[in-house]
């Protein structure tokens, strides 16, 4: 069974600019959360989604969206990027709303170099 | 509120001894605690989950933990380090919070490194 994939790898962008990232769950998995992982602030979770529905929210600004399609994929977008927002952002799938009893599965990330 | 501290950014082992990386957390309500291993540029891989069954939880790979609630602990361990250890471990509690959302909190990371 395919993992989690994440497109693209690696991304360089300027300040200012957009980007978005895809991210395809695994078959069968409805719910996809998406991470931030920096070495100064660590990894941070920035939303997931189930059934096309934000479910949960982290502590970011606006400037951080996302959707989920109908087939469960997802996708991230950051408008007017900064440097801080440079990092490798995660994203993992999980049969229903991750926690104790639905195990979430990682995808290998998105590497975001903002210049 | 809740929180994760490893105790060590860094820890590093002689292949065959034993591995213990350090984590203590906060939360109002009763937590689930995992512990999670992310290989150089890898995604992070379940290693083991303790979700209020036995405190003693065993993973893959040979590691296990212990949740001890009186020390707010979930310390990881493993009896002989493999050379094939060596990445990043990521302590991580989860408990839903007053407003009925779930929370999901990690801590900062703990590097190993395992020596020939």
């Amino acid at each position: 069974k395919a993992g989690v994939t994440q497109t693209p790898r690696y991304l360089i962008k300027t300040r200012g600019q957009q980007v978005t990232l895809s991210c395809s769950p695994i078959s069968g998995h409805r719910s996809v959360s998406w991470y931030q992982q920096t070495p100064g602030q660590g990894l941070q979770f920035l939303f997931e989604y189930f059934s096309e529905t934000q479910r949960n929210k982290g502590n970011f600004p606006g400037r951080f969206s996302g959707r989920q399609f109908s087939n469960s994929r997802s996708e991230m977008n950051v408008s007017t990027l900064e440097l801080g927002d440079s990092a490798l952002y995660l994203c993992a799938s999980s049969r229903g709303l991750a926690g104790p009893n639905n195990e979430q599965f990682f995808g290998p990330g998105t590497r975001l170099t903002v210049l | 509120a809740q929180s994760v501290t490893q105790l060590d950014s860094h820890v590093s082992v002689s292949e065959g001894t034993p591995v213990l990386l350090r984590c203590n957390y906060s939360s109002s309500y009763s937590p689930s605690l995992f512990w999670y291993v992310q290989h150089p540029n890898k995604g992070l891989q379940l290693l083991l989950k303790y979700t209020s069954a036995a405190t003693l939880v065993k993973g893959i790979n040979g590691f296990e933990a212990e949740f001890k609630k009186s020390e707010t602990s979930f310390h990881l361990t493993k009896p002989s380090a493999h050379m094939s250890d060596a990445a990043e471990y990521f302590c991580v509690v989860s408990s839903y919070m007053d407003t009925g959302r779930r929370a999901l909190t990690f801590g900062s990371g703990t590097r190993l490194q395992v020596q020939p």
